[in-house]
């Protein structure tokens, strides 16, 4: 079963504006990590936080975590076009196994 | 990087008839691989993780025999839907582990549709 839960479901942006996405989950965790996904493809992986890890970052790509809430976020700055699709987060648990978010589609438009 | 390939990316069968899709580690040798589906506009749903010499591990809600999963070598882990049904219509997705435990490599998918 998904036991994360992200929110926004949709996100529609202008190009250049900020995007953030929330992830909620309910168990304790090693690490949670954030993917991309284009319609109808595979998985593209973004960034991965620890669970004693607080806040990173890679490129126009920030994330946090608060454990204590069980929560993270993807903030996505300077946004283009080509970041419309979907973003999932998921948590790793133990070994290996990944349990993923509801995922938020983006959309940003030119 | 690693990459994990799927094939065939896309297939269409009749309703009753089985399909098998295969997953494979290309440049590392993968002892355990996952199996999710995904609906359209929806997440993904562990369906199985896949080990090397034994008994795939199910999760809970997947039929074993009608998921059946082959991991009989190192780099290749399949995936055959048995009897399948146009409710079985789905985005097959596999991935591997790498060599952190904190690296997992997606293969590209798989989209089945059962007429």
């Amino acid at each position: 079963s998904q036991q994360g839960e992200e929110d926004p479901q949709a996100l529609s942006i202008q190009e250049g504006e900020n995007a953030t996405m929330n992830c909620s989950y309910k168990t304790s965790i090693n690490n949670l990590q954030w993917y991309r996904q284009n319609s109808g493809r595979g998985l593209v992986h973004l960034i991965l936080i620890r669970s004693n890890e607080r806040e990173k970052h890679s490129g126009r790509l920030r994330v946090t975590l608060d454990t204590s809430k069980k929560s993270s976020s993807l903030l996505i700055t300077a946004s283009r076009a080509a970041d419309t699709a979907s973003y999932f987060c998921a948590t790793e648990t133990s070994g290996s196994r990944l349990t993923f978010g509801e995922g938020t589609q983006l959309t940003v438009n030119p | 990087g690693a990459v994990v390939s799927q094939h065939p990316s896309r297939v269409i069968c009749k309703s009753g008839t089985s399909v098998k899709i295969e997953c494979r580690s290309l440049d590392f040798q993968a002892t355990t691989m996952f199996w999710y589906r995904q609906f359209p506009k929806q997440s993904l749903m562990l369906m199985a993780t896949s080990n090397e010499g034994s008994k795939a591990t199910y999760e809970q809600g997947v039929e074993k025999d009608k998921f059946l999963i082959n991991h009989a070598s190192l780099t290749l882990s399949t995936l055959t839907v048995t009897s399948a049904h146009p409710e079985d219509s789905s985005f097959y997705i596999c991935s591997a582990p790498g060599r952190s435990s904190y690296e997992q490599y997606f293969g590209p998918g798989t989209r089945l549709t059962v007429t």
